[in-house]
């Protein structure tokens, strides 16, 4: 079956700092790949997404490629602030069947000014 | 756009009494999804609707579990005969016909089974 695989939290970054979190998900045929990301007393919200290989998704800054050799979905972003402390959570989606999405555990990203 | 609305947000019962959560997906979204998440884990499906129809159920759907839509708008959730491991989020989503993969999630409903 599918899954998805994500980086370990929590997560500590100073204000400006560099993010990476990784994902790796297992999947038969040609999923979509999601990021979504779920702030403190919120629902999740669709932050990025790819649907086929070598995609780049992007938003507020957040940049996700699709990797198809490596299995891979990893979200990067150059600068954050303390506004993105947030859950970020990887998912997947099978093709045809686009609502039914496989979710990582998420990773819990605090930013300290 | 009122975005998707669940109710209640947090219901505490005791084991063995029947609980239902109400959804109101965006209005013109004929996809409807239920999922669940429990604590440090990520959403698992439970099941979803194409309009008032039930597509498909995850496993984790016990009979004591069942889920309606009957005019193709609200949906609810009943769980029957609770257990103390039913305690979780229960999430509800809705998305537009096109297969676009894109979920538009609700605030939660949180069931604590005491």
């Amino acid at each position: 079956g599918n899954s998805v695989t994500q980086m370990e939290g929590p997560v500590t970054l100073s204000e400006e700092a560099f993010l990476t979190i990784n994902c790796t998900y297992t999947a038969t045929g040609y999923p979509s790949l999601f990021w979504y990301v779920q702030y403190p007393g919120e629902g999740l919200q669709l932050l990025l997404k790819a649907t086929k290989a070598d995609d780049k998704g992007s938003n507020k800054g957040f940049e996700a490629t699709y990797r198809k050799e490596t299995t891979s979905f990893h979200l990067e972003k150059g600068s954050v602030q303390v506004s993105d402390s947030a859950v970020y959570f990887c998912a997947l989606s099978e093709t045809g069947n686009a609502g039914k999405s496989t979710f990582g555990d998420g990773t819990t990203l605090t930013v300290k000014p | 756009d009122t975005g998707v609305s669940q109710d209640p947000r947090h219901k505490i019962t005791k084991r063995g009494q029947n609980v239902t959560f109400r959804c109101d997906p965006i209005s013109e979204h004929n996809r409807l999804y239920w999922y669940r998440q429990t604590l440090g884990q990520g959403p698992e499906f439970l099941t979803y609707f194409q309009n008032e129809a039930q597509l498909e159920k995850s496993r984790l759907l016990s009979d004591r579990f069942s889920a309606e839509r009957p005019k193709g708008s609200f949906s609810t959730l009943e769980i029957q005969r609770t257990e103390q491991g039913d305690s979780a989020m229960y999430l509800c989503a809705s998305s537009q016909g096109a297969d676009t993969g894109e979920l538009f999630f609700g605030e939660g409903s949180r069931l604590t089974v005491l």
